[in-house]
């Protein structure tokens, strides 16, 4: 059974760092890996997709990288901003076509 | 473009009462549908998806229940709901066959009381 984790589960920085989430799962036989964004009792935002044969995409100031083999993924924010706070979200797509999402990391961002 | 809603976005619903809950897609055809549930302090869970009209499967045991009577809609319903059928309730979508992107509604806040 796949199992996602996201580390750390929070965390809280000051305005212009540059940051990275972690993302890792158990079973490296997936699809493609995402990365959503959720606000406050809100839906979820897509941000990245990656596709199993991809090493990284890039949107913005957003980077993923995903190692297959090691099963890991990261999201490198860049500069980040107030308005970057919320919770990112990881999900891997096995098959049957079933995501599988991690726990969650809740980032602040403070002015 | 594809849009996806639900609704309502909000429900306070009393113990023993039934539910139905409404997700529907515009702008694609055949898509894979989903139902997840996202409790508090934990992460989200899938309940249902469906490939079909009248595909339905179920990942896990519960008191809920999924239909998709058309291409583009999917319902979670519930005879009578419990307590701990509180949380927060995503429908999401993606293009039928693999590698593709999921994309999420804005999501249901069921409370049960």
């Amino acid at each position: 059974k796949q199992e996602v984790t996201q580390i750390p589960a929070a965390l809280s920085v000051p305005e212009g760092e540059n940051l990275v989430l972690n993302c890792s799962f158990t079973d490296s036989a997936i699809y493609n890996l995402q990365w959503f964004r959720q606000d406050p009792g809100k839906g979820l935002t897509s941000l990245l997709l990656i596709q199993s044969s991809q090493r990284e995409q890039t949107s913005g100031r957003l980077n993923a990288s995903l190692d297959k083999s090691s099963g890991r993924s990261t999201l490198y924010i860049a500069a980040s901003q107030p308005g970057d706070s919320a919770t990112y979200l990881c999900a891997v797509l096995n098959a049957g076509n079933m995501l599988t999402f991690g726990g969650g990391t809740r980032l602040m961002v403070k002015p | 473009s594809q849009t996806i809603h639900q609704w309502p976005a909000t429900l306070v619903q009393p113990v023993g009462s039934p539910l139905s809950l409404e997700c529907t897609v515009e702008g694609t055809s055949n898509p894979n549908l989903y139902w997840y549930r996202q409790a508090a302090g934990r992460g989200l869970q899938l309940l249902f998806y469906s490939v079909g009209i009248g595909q339905i499967s179920s990942e896990v045991p519960q008191n809920l229940s999924a239909s998709r009577p058309q291409d583009r809609q999917f319902i979670l319903s519930s005879k009578k709901l419990l307590l701990s059928d509180s949380g927060f309730y995503l429908c999401a979508w993606s293009v039928r066959g693999l590698n593709t992107e999921a994309f999420f509604g804005q999501g249901t806040r069921l409370t049960v009381v």
